[in-house]
C-alpha cells in the first residue's frame, strides 16, 4: 500500500516563525501535492512538483515555499507564519508523467495554528 | 474558470435512508472524475473514479456514482447509509484545461442519525 507521512499531526507556531512541513512518500511516485483545507473552501492547492528539484505554483501560492531535493520527500514552507495560515495542510502524491488521471494518496493532514 | 460544484454543504439524513450528493463541474472537455472521503480527523481516501468505459462507477462499501456529460455531473448516491458512513465527501475533477490537477468541491458533510 502506499504510504504517505507527514511529520506533525498538530502543530502550534507563532507569528512570524518559520514552519517547515514535512511529507514523505514510500511509492517512487514523481508527483507531490501540497493542499490546504478550510472549511467550507474544500482543498486548495497550495505549491504542487513532478519532479525532483521542480516546483510549480498552485492556486494559493502566497505566503508559501516549497522544496523537492529528494524525490520522496515533499516540504511546504512558511517563510513568516501568519495568523491567517490557521489550518489543515494536506500532502498527496500520485505516480505518472502526468498524474492527470491517476489517484491521489494523501497524508493524515497537519492540523497547524498560527497564534 | 474552473470549478466544481457541490450543492449541498451539509446532509443529514436518517440511518438506512438513500442519500444522494451531487457535484457538477465546469469542464467541457473529457474529465477524469473523482470522490474523496474524509473520516473524522483522517486524510482523504479514495471512495471512486471514473475514467472511462461505463458511466456508473461503483465502491466496495455501496457507493455509486454516475457520469453525466450531457449535465456534467457526477452525483454519489447510496441506497441505505450507515452511522459510518458519516463523514465528509468531496468530489473531484482532472481535465486538460485543469492543467491536469486535481480541483475540488467545496466538501458535503454527511450527518448519518439512528
Amino acid at each position: 500500500d502506499v504510504k504517505v507521512t507527514q511529520s506533525s499531526r498538530y502543530l502550534v507556531k507563532r507569528t512570524g516563525e518559520k514552519v517547515f512541513l514535512e511529507c514523505v512518500q514510500d511509492m517512487d511516485h514523481e508527483n507531490m501535492f501540497w493542499y490546504r483545507q478550510d472549511p467550507g473552501l474544500g482543498l486548495r492547492l497550495i505549491y504542487f512538483s513532478y519532479d525532483v528539484k521542480m516546483k510549480e505554483k498552485g492556486d494559493i501560492p502566497e505566503g508559501y515555499s516549497v522544496s523537492r531535493e529528494k524525490k520522496e520527500r515533499f516540504s511546504l514552507i512558511l517563510e513568516s507564519a501568519s495568523t491567517n495560515q490557521t489550518s489543515m495542510y494536506l500532502c498527496a502524491s500520485t505516480p505518472g508523467a502526468s498524474g492527470r488521471r491517476y489517484e491521489q494518496y494523501f497524508g493524515p493532514g497537519t492540523r497547524l495554528t498560527v497564534t | 474558470a474552473q470549478s466544481v460544484t457541490q450543492l449541498d454543504s451539509q446532509v443529514p439524513v436518517f440511518e438506512e435512508a438513500p442519500v444522494e450528493l451531487r457535484c457538477n463541474y465546469s469542464s467541457s472537455v473529457s474529465v477524469y472524475l473523482f470522490w474523496y472521503v474524509q473520516y473524522p480527523n483522517q486524510g482523504l481516501q479514495l471512495l471512486l473514479k471514473y475514467l472511462s468505459g461505463s458511466t456508473l462507477v461503483e465502491s466496495i462499501n455501496g457507493f455509486e456514482a454516475e457520469f453525466n456529460k450531457s449535465q456534467t455531473s457526477f452525483h454519489l448516491r447510496k441506497p441505505s447509509v450507515h452511522i459510518s458512513d458519516t463523514a465528509e465527501y468531496f468530489c473531484a475533477v482532472s481535465a486538460s484545461e485543469y492543467g491536469n490537477k486535481l480541483v475540488f468541491g467545496a466538501g458535503t458533510i454527511l450527518r448519518v442519525k439512528s
